[in-house]
C-alpha cells in the first residue's frame, strides 16, 4: 500500500469558520509534511513532522495549526483564514527525509469565502 | 543555498515525437536532484532521481535524466511521448542528506498533441 490518503478532497469555508483537513499513511514512514500549492505554482512547504514532533515549520501564520496524532495520521486545522489561503493543500509522506521518495495525496483543494 | 531553474513553462509536443524538458541547479553544497510530475488534479510522483553514481538515471515508464557537473543541468528527456505524459513537471533539489526539504522549480507544463 503505497497511498497517502487525504479528506476531504473539497472543502468551502467560510472566514470565521474552523475546520480540520485529514491525511492518513500506512507504509510506516516516518517523516510527514504538508505543503500549500497555488494554480500554477510548485508546492512550498508549510511543516514537517519527523517521529510525532513537528520538525519544521516554514513561518506559517498561526491560522494553520498542525497536529500528528500518532505515526499514521496528520491534521492541519484550519481557523479564520483569508481568502489568499485558498489553494490545494498537499499532504505528503517519506521513510526519513526528502532524500527518500515522498509519496503525496491527491489533495484538499480549499476554497475561502 | 540550493536552487532551480527550468527554463520552459510550457512545452508542446506531437505524439510520438522526443521531448526535453530542461532543469539548472544551483547549489554551494553536495546536490540532490529530482524529477515529480503531478497529473491533472492529483498530487505530485516521484519520477526518478540522482543522489550519486551513475549519472544517468532512469524512470519506469521511459523517461531518463542526466546529471551534468560541469553544466549544472539535470534535463529530463523522452525519446517517444504518448498522450498520458501530459502533465506538469517539477525538478526540484535537496542540499544535505538527512534534510526534508526540497526546493521545487517552477514547473513545466509539457503538452501531448495528437
Amino acid at each position: 500500500d503505497t497511498e497517502v490518503t487525504q479528506t476531504p478532497k473539497h472543502l468551502v469555508m467560510g472566514m470565521t469558520n474552523k475546520k480540520s483537513l485529514k491525511c492518513e499513511q500506512h507504509m510506516g514512514h516516518r517523516a510527514m509534511y504538508w505543503y500549500k500549492q497555488k494554480a500554477k505554482k510548485p508546492p512550498e512547504l508549510m511543516f514537517v513532522y519527523s517521529y510525532e514532533k513537528l520538525s519544521i515549520n516554514e513561518s506559517v501564520p498561526s491560522r494553520f495549526s498542525p497536529e500528528c496524532p500518532n505515526s499514521s495520521l496528520l491534521n492541519l486545522h484550519l481557523h479564520a483564514l483569508q481568502p489568499e489561503d485558498s489553494a490545494l493543500y498537499l499532504c505528503a509522506s517519506s521513510q526519513r527525509g526528502a532524500l527518500d521518495t515522498i509519496y503525496f495525496g491527491e489533495g484538499s483543494w480549499l476554497t475561502v469565502v | 543555498a540550493q536552487s532551480v531553474t527550468q527554463l520552459d513553462s510550457q512545452v508542446p509536443v506531437f505524439e510520438e515525437a522526443p521531448v526535453e524538458l530542461r532543469c539548472n541547479y544551483s547549489s554551494s553544497v553536495s546536490v540532490y536532484l529530482f524529477w515529480y510530475v503531478q497529473y491533472p488534479n492529483q498530487g505530485l510522483q516521484l519520477l526518478l532521481k540522482y543522489l550519486s553514481g551513475s549519472t544517468l538515471v532512469e524512470s519506469i515508464n521511459g523517461f531518463e535524466a542526466e546529471f551534468n557537473k560541469s553544466q549544472t543541468s539535470f534535463h529530463l528527456r523522452k525519446p517517444s511521448v504518448h498522450i498520458s505524459d501530459t502533465a506538469e513537471y517539477f525538478c526540484a533539489v535537496s542540499g544535505r542528506a538527512g534534510s526534508y526539504q526540497l526546493t521545487f522549480g517552477k514547473g513545466t507544463k509539457l503538452s501531448v498533441i495528437p
